[in-house]
């Protein structure tokens, strides 16, 4: 298994700004993913964090509302922008260590005022 | 489509009642799939998979492919299995998960 830190656990932002969230994981791991879960709803994949490369994302998200970051094999950013109430939400960074098993960090609840 | 389906909300049971949360899939190839659980104020985690075919915490689940179902059942439950429960099916690299099923066992 893997150690997933996310940061910050929690936090509550004005309308029209950004954060980052930030994904540490204690080793190296091949897939990094974003998810978010609304309030009273289910987990829904924003995107894959690719190493290297620009994250893939899942219809309905695109790059500058969640722009992704993953410069190297234990770390990914998230970033919301120009935020809405909307996008309060639970957001999860998990990973995959391999044979498709996917662990969860403990998300960041978000809450836009 | 990939698809997961988890038709109840809410299951409600008494403790020592057994206990099904029903699970159906959508999915063109060989899927596998996952059952998560999420205790009050704790992270996500994973309860079992299909292919260990294990039981874990009294919890085992059965893929029939038939019926495209991946239901969980524990003969007796316990208060302490409280929680929301998502099934998820893996693809392509990543979860699907369906709408979830919050557990309440009553004592």
């Amino acid at each position: 298994s893997a150690v997933i830190s996310q940061k910050p656990s929690r936090d509550i932002c004005q309308r029209g700004t950004s954060l980052t969230i930030q994904c540490q994981v204690d080793s190296q791991v091949t897939m990094m993913f974003w998810y978010r879960q609304q309030p009273g709803q289910s987990l829904t994949l924003i995107a894959t964090a690719n190493q290297g490369s620009e994250a893939t994302y899942e219809s309905g998200f695109v790059i500058d509302k969640f722009p992704i970051s993953r410069p190297n094999l234990t770390f990914s950013t998230l970033t919301v922008s120009n935020m809405s109430p909307e996008d309060s939400s639970i957001y999860l960074c998990s990973v995959g260590t391999g044979g498709n098993t996917i662990y969860f960090g403990e998300g960041s609840w978000l809450t836009v005022v | 489509a990939q698809r997961v389906t988890q038709p109840e909300k809410l299951l409600s049971v008494f403790k020592g009642a057994p206990v099904e949360l029903k699970c159906n899939y959508s999915y063109s190839g060989s899927p596998e799939l996952f059952w998560y659980v999420q205790y009050s104020r704790q992270r996500l985690q994973l309860l079992l998979r299909h292919i260990s075919r294990e039981s874990i915490k009294g919890f085992t689940a059965d893929l029939n492919k038939g019926e495209t179902s991946f239901h969980l059942k524990k003969p007796f439950a316990q208060e302490e299995d409280s929680a929301m429960y998502y099934c998820a099916l893996s693809g392509t690299d990543k979860l699907i998960f369906g709408t979830g099923t919050r557990l309440q066992v009553f004592p």
